[in-house]
């Protein structure tokens, strides 16, 4: 059971646009920042938002982040097959004074 | 280019030990917390510890306190997971990751297998 609740599945079309959920409470996404990483199979994760909504240089403006309450959100337009993978938020959560992630979600591309 | 080397994994006994390290590279390894995170497999990512810049202050997941010690020499551009008292459920691919609350770069990865 994770501390941040993720959808384990999201699927859409390609070229639509799709948003994956992440639930907590307030210490952890209500007072930390959000992260989001992406995940192929076999590979380390890799950072796709920080600080709630901020980008990589490398990562395409198609990938967006935001944050209301205790609840943050990942959002991905133009959808490719190319990113069908494992999601993932993480925070820091001051209460446990331990970082956690969600549980991940899995993005199909139909 | 950042890179992120773990080494030090392999296959356990329950009960044993074990010591990863992560060479870091690429970067002013002084300047950055880091963190060990890992996935068992077919699971999600599981933070396990991180370490402030300079080592003053380290945290752990509630399930490897009291076994694992997380530590660091900048000197060397190194940081290390020392696995104590190993079980099977600390079973994973144990990533070494850039910061301490976001990760920004990461490792690819060590396999520690606890069985006997």
């Amino acid at each position: 059971q994770s501390v941040l609740t993720q959808p384990p599945s999201v699927s859409a079309a390609p070229g639509q646009k799709v948003t994956i959920s992440c639930s907590g409470r307030s210490s952890n996404i209500g007072n930390n920042y959000v992260s989001w990483y992406q995940q192929f199979p076999g590979t380390a994760p890799k950072l796709l938002i920080y600080e709630n909504d901020k980008r990589p240089s490398v990562i395409p403006d198609r990938f967006s982040g935001s944050k209301s309450g205790t609840s943050a959100t990942l959002g991905i337009t133009g959808l490719q097959t190319g990113d069908e993978a494992d999601y993932y938020c993480g925070t820091w959560d001051s209460s446990l004074s331990a970082g956690v992630f969600g549980g991940g979600t899995k993005l199909t591309v139909l | 280019e950042v890179q992120l080397v773990e080494s030090g994994g392999g296959l356990v006994q329950p009960g044993g030990s074990l010591r990863l390290s992560c060479a870091a590279s690429g970067l002013t390894f002084s300047d950055y917390g880091m963190s060990w995170v890992r996935q068992a497999p077919g699971k999600g990512l599981e933070w396990v510890a991180n370490i402030k810049k300079d080592g003053s202050e380290k945290y752990y997941v509630d399930s490897v306190k009291g076994r694992f010690s997380i530590s660091r020499d900048n000197a060397k551009n190194s940081l290390y997971l020392q696995m104590n008292n190993v079980r099977a459920e600390d079973t994973a691919v144990y990533y070494c990751a850039r910061g301490a609350k976001s990760f920004g770069y990461w490792g690819q990865g060590t396999l520690v297998t606890v069985s006997s």
